[in-house]
């Protein structure tokens, strides 16, 4: 099946820093991917979706300086956590569209988890 | 708005079936989804059904759709250990994009 690798899968990193997270398609290409966060015990909610080549879609509430997403190849797209605090301690999870796919093609990276001190 | 419900847990003896419940809101989704995550890991796309469809059959997975009432199930046979996981029921909701709605996960555990 697709494969969605995320890097890195765990970071741990001081508050006021900020931590990239990349998410890529191995061995498909996607025009659209998505970012989720799951908190502990809780649903994922998404975060935005990014499209190659354009800005990224928001959703309600999601603070888009906070949360940068560039997409800037069929096969990667990565989401830059800015001036991260403890409260953006979280796990994140992106998933990816093929080009080829329908629309019930939907695969998800491994996740990244982020614990900010 | 969007909202997927899902009872929280549900325990099984190892050989018995398990049934998962999760209604949903959106009439208009067309695809429904079953995720299962294992801990520490993403999410694994275990079966969808089209939403004119009433029933899927995946191997030891059943998939039972009532659009009247909104609900979703999905039924293990011969459960197993290794299918102690989280199970996330998924609407897709119009308006492009394949976005998904989850419901927060149902913890499944298996016991001898």
């Amino acid at each position: 099946g697709a494969v969605v690798s995320q890097h890195p899968s765990w970071v741990i990193c001081k508050s006021g820093t900020s931590v990239k997270i990349e998410c890529r398609s191995l061995d498909f290409q996607a025009t659209t991917m998505f970012w989720y966060r799951q908190f502990p015990k809780k649903s994922l909610m998404l975060m935005a979706t990014s499209n190659e080549g354009s800005k990224a879609t928001y959703e309600q509430g999601v603070e888009k300086d906070k949360f940068l997403i560039n997409h800037a190849s069929l096969t990667l797209s990565t989401l830059t956590v800015t001036s991260a605090h403890p409260e953006d301690s979280s796990f994140y999870i992106c998933s990816t569209i093929p080009i080829t796919g329908g629309q019930e093609t939907q695969y998800f990276g491994p996740g990244t988890r982020l614990l900010v001190l | 708005g969007e909202d997927v419900e899902q009872s929280l847990f549900l325990s099984v003896r190892e050989g018995d079936s398990s049934v998962i419940n999760c209604t949903y809101t959106d009439s208009s989704s067309t695809y429904l989804y079953w995720y299962k995550q294992e801990p520490g890991a993403g999410l694994q796309l275990l079966t969808y059904i089209f939403s004119n469809m009433d029933m899927k059959q995946d191997q030891r997975l059943t998939v039972l759709l009532n659009k009247k009432d909104k609900h979703l199930s999905l039924r293990i046979a011969d459960t197993q250990t290794g299918d102690s996981a989280i199970y996330f029921c998924a609407e897709s909701i119009s308006g492009g994009y394949n976005k998904l709605i989850f419901g927060a996960g149902t913890r499944l555990a298996v016991h001898p």
